[in-house]
């Protein structure tokens, strides 16, 4: 089992819609969960970071965390074409640097 | 923010020759920097950790003679690609983080390597 698993895509959804975007993990040492946005031929751009379980909200994006579950989660409201991009999730322990184990990470395509 | 600055954003070189590829921390000081490779519809593939002062850490199955590593201020990282063969052609990103600023890495825009 891969310590991080996200459905790889591709997702194609309409202009407005709510998308939502999914990883597990397997190692419990995490602490820090993060979600990129990358587009193409470009480095990932952070879009949000949550420390432990919780819910974290900027704008039109909402970070979920479930510890108990290993599972974390990413939502986009109003979603825009401007969302296409391939979306990553990211986790690390709780040492200031240790590297990112990343998941597969998410095409999305927003049709206008 | 942080701001991690990559050069070059891309390169293509012959076969057998070296490629030099650098990344600053622009505005923090980045003890610990972090190289990753992207083949094409992938995820980020950790290569190595980068120790500023001391050598690199590397993942099983990167040739550290390869994929060299240099470190030698807390603002700059360098990794040389030495030989280079068509197959290293990838995406090669480089990531560090702010220690004073978040928990949130930062990555540079990635460096498109291609060797024909």
């Amino acid at each position: 089992q891969k310590e991080v698993e996200q459905d790889p895509g591709p997702l194609s959804v309409p202009e407005g819609a709510i998308v939502s975007l999914n990883c597990t993990y397997s190692n419990s040492a995490f602490q820090y969960f993060m979600w990129y946005r990358q587009y193409s031929r470009k480095g990932p751009e952070l879009l949000m970071y949550t420390y432990s379980s919780g819910n974290k909200e900027d704008g039109r994006f909402t970070a979920q965390v479930d510890k108990s579950s290993k599972y974390i989660s990413l939502f986009i409201r109003d979603s825009q074409p401007s969302d296409s991009a391939t979306y990553l999730c990211a986790m690390s322990g709780n040492s200031g640097n240790t590297p990112l184990v990343f998941g597969k990470g998410t095409r999305l395509s927003v049709i206008a | 923010g942080a701001v991690v600055s990559q050069h070059p954003s891309r390169v293509i070189c012959k076969s057998g020759t070296s490629v030099k590829i650098e990344c600053r921390s622009l505005d923090f000081q980045a003890t610990t920097m972090f190289w990753y490779r992207q083949f094409p519809k992938q995820s980020l593939m950790l290569m190595a950790t980068s120790n500023e002062g001391s050598k690199a850490t590397y993942e099983q199955g990167v040739e550290k003679d390869k994929f060299l590593i240099n470190h030698a201020s807390l603002t700059l990282s360098t990794l040389t690609v030495t030989s280079a063969h068509p197959e290293d052609s990838s995406f090669y990103i480089c990531s560090a983080r702010d220690l004073t600023g978040g928990w949130g890495y930062t990555f540079g825009s990635g460096t498109r390597l291609t060797v024909v």
